[in-house]
């Protein structure tokens, strides 16, 4: 395994309300990055977090936000939740000053929306 | 758009196959491919990181190339076992300051025994 940790595993929510996922990255990793994996879909980006500031945001709308905390942490928040939230969510930890940016993912979180 | 497309998307063989899939994306311009290994309920494995038209890598006995000049990489498996079974995705690393991943949709494997 490689050492990011993600919680819940999976849960389930109604639409319109707002979840918070969280991850724990590798020790000595001070990137989280953030996917979606939609039913049969490759995993999306979402958007990356270096140092405590959003460095990068992919095509998803402003209700998903997250944060990083001191200890590189991460979490992910989705507000308003839609049916086509329904999805595994990754993180991955990395380290820029790694050759080729190598990102080590945790297992997941199953979000499911009804 | 940038687009990193895999095939096939699913694949059975039998124990003791080889077997090769394969990774086709638009652009030469890009910072690293990786291939990831991926069973259910785990974490994505990193196997690869590969950035120079030509590499080639090799754990035991899954190996990949990469060809820059027409777009793709393979992945192979040699005598395929059925611990092998997962999907293996392709996701490719366009740099900049952020260096995320565009991922294919994985190429599911299953091995019989």
């Amino acid at each position: 395994e490689t050492g990011v940790t993600q919680s819940p595993t999976h849960l389930i929510k109604t639409r319109g309300q707002q979840v918070t996922l969280r991850c724990s990255s590798q020790s000595g990793h001070n990137t989280v990055s953030w996917y979606q994996q939609a039913l049969g879909q490759g995993p999306q980006f979402i958007f990356q977090y270096y140092r405590e500031e959003e460095n990068g945001r992919g095509n998803f709308p402003p209700r998903f936000s997250g944060l990083q905390f001191p200890n590189y942490s991460s979490e992910l928040n989705v507000n308003a939740l839609e049916l086509d939230d329904s999805a595994l969510y990754l993180c991955a930890s990395s380290n820029p000053g790694l050759v080729a940016r190598e990102q080590y993912f945790g297992p997941g979180t199953r979000l499911t929306v009804t | 758009i940038l687009n990193v497309e895999q095939s096939p998307q699913s694949l059975h063989v039998q124990e003791g196959d080889s077997t090769n899939f394969t990774c086709s994306f638009p652009s030469s311009n890009f910072y690293a491919l990786h291939w990831y290994r991926w069973e259910t309920a785990k974490s994505p494995e990193a196997l690869f990181v590969m950035t120079l038209n030509g590499d080639e890598k090799k754990k035991g006995r899954i190996s990949a190339t990469l060809n820059t000049k027409e777009g793709y990489s393979y992945l192979y498996i040699k005598g395929s076992q059925p611990e092998d079974s997962a999907t293996y995705l392709c996701a490719l690393n366009y740099g900049g300051s952020q260096g995320n991943l565009i991922f294919g949709k994985g190429t599911k494997l299953s091995v019989k025994p």
